[in-house]
C-alpha cells in the first residue's frame, strides 16, 4: 500500500519568513495530493491540493509543488503570520483507491 | 465543517463498555471515513464507506465496528475489545467523485474513566 513520509515534524519560523514542508510517497499510481491545516481541538481543513497533471499550484501565500519522478511534493507558505501556527498534514490518493494516506503531520509555530 | 456533525464532543467510557460515536452529514457526500488521532500523531484510518450498506476496514479496524444504513450517517462503535481507546476520533466525508478532498468534522475526544 501507499506510504507517505512528512518532514519536518516540527518547524519554528519568525513572522514574515517562509516555511516549507515536504512529503514523499511510495505509490507511483497516486495522483491527488491535498494539504490540510488542523487547529487545536478542530478537524483538519483543506488549504490547497494538486493533481498529478500539474507541477505547481499557488493560492495567495500558499503554494504546492509536485515532482512525480522523485515522488515528492512540498507545501510553501510565504510571509508567515502567527495565525499560520497549526498542524499541517499532507496526503496522497490513488484514483482507484477509496482512501487517502496521510503523513504524520508538521507542527508549525510562527513567532511574532 | 458546518456540514458534518460529530457528537458528543467529549465522551467518557468505563472499561468493558461499548460506546458509539455519532457522525451526521448534510453535504450529500457518498463516502464517509473514521480516523483515530493520538497526541502528536497523524491520522489512522479505522473504517470507510463509499456507498450506503457497504464499508471496508482501514488500517486499525480491530476493536471497532461501523454501520452505514443511511447516506447521512456513519456511526462508529468502540467495543470493549479495543484495549486502548483513549484518542481523538475524526469523521470525514468526500463527494466520491474522482480526487476530491475530504471534509472533516470537529472530532470526539474519548477518555477512559
Amino acid at each position: 500500500g501507499e506510504n507517505v513520509e512528512q518532514h519536518p515534524s516540527t518547524l519554528s519560523v519568525q513572522e514574515g519568513d517562509s516555511a516549507v514542508i515536504k512529503c514523499t510517497y511510495s505509490d507511483s499510481a497516486s495522483n491527488y495530493f491535498p494539504w490540510y491545516k488542523q487547529e487545536l481541538g478542530k478537524g483538519p481543513q483543506l488549504i490547497i491540493d494538486i493533481r498529478s497533471n500539474v507541477g505547481e499550484k499557488k493560492d495567495q501565500r500558499i503554494a504546492v509543488t509536485l515532482n512525480k519522478t522523485a515522488k515528492h511534493f512540498s507545501l510553501h507558505i510565504t510571509e508567515t503570520q502567527p495565525e499560520d501556527s497549526a498542524v499541517y498534514f499532507c496526503a496522497a490518493k490513488n484514483t482507484n483507491a477509496g482512501k487517502s494516506t496521510f503523513g504524520d503531520g508538521t507542527t508549525l509555530t510562527v513567532k511574532p | 465543517d458546518g456540514g458534518i456533525t460529530q457528537s458528543p464532543k467529549y465522551l467518557f467510557r468505563k472499561e468493558g463498555q461499548n460506546v458509539t460515536l455519532s457522525c451526521e452529514q448534510n453535504l450529500n457526500h457518498d463516502a464517509m471515513y473514521w480516523y483515530r488521532q493520538d497526541p502528536g500523531q497523524g491520522l489512522r484510518l479505522i473504517y470507510y464507506s463509499q456507498i450506503v450498506n457497504d464499508f471496508q476496514k482501514g488500517d486499525i479496524a480491530e476493536g471497532y465496528s461501523v454501520s452505514r444504513e443511511k447516506k447521512e450517517s456513519f456511526p462508529l462503535t468502540v467495543t470493549s475489545a479495543q484495549k486502548n481507546p483513549t484518542a481523538f476520533y475524526l469523521c470525514a466525508t468526500s463527494s466520491g467523485t474522482l480526487n476530491q478532498p475530504q471534509h472533516f468534522g470537529d472530532g470526539t475526544r474519548l477518555s477512559i474513566l
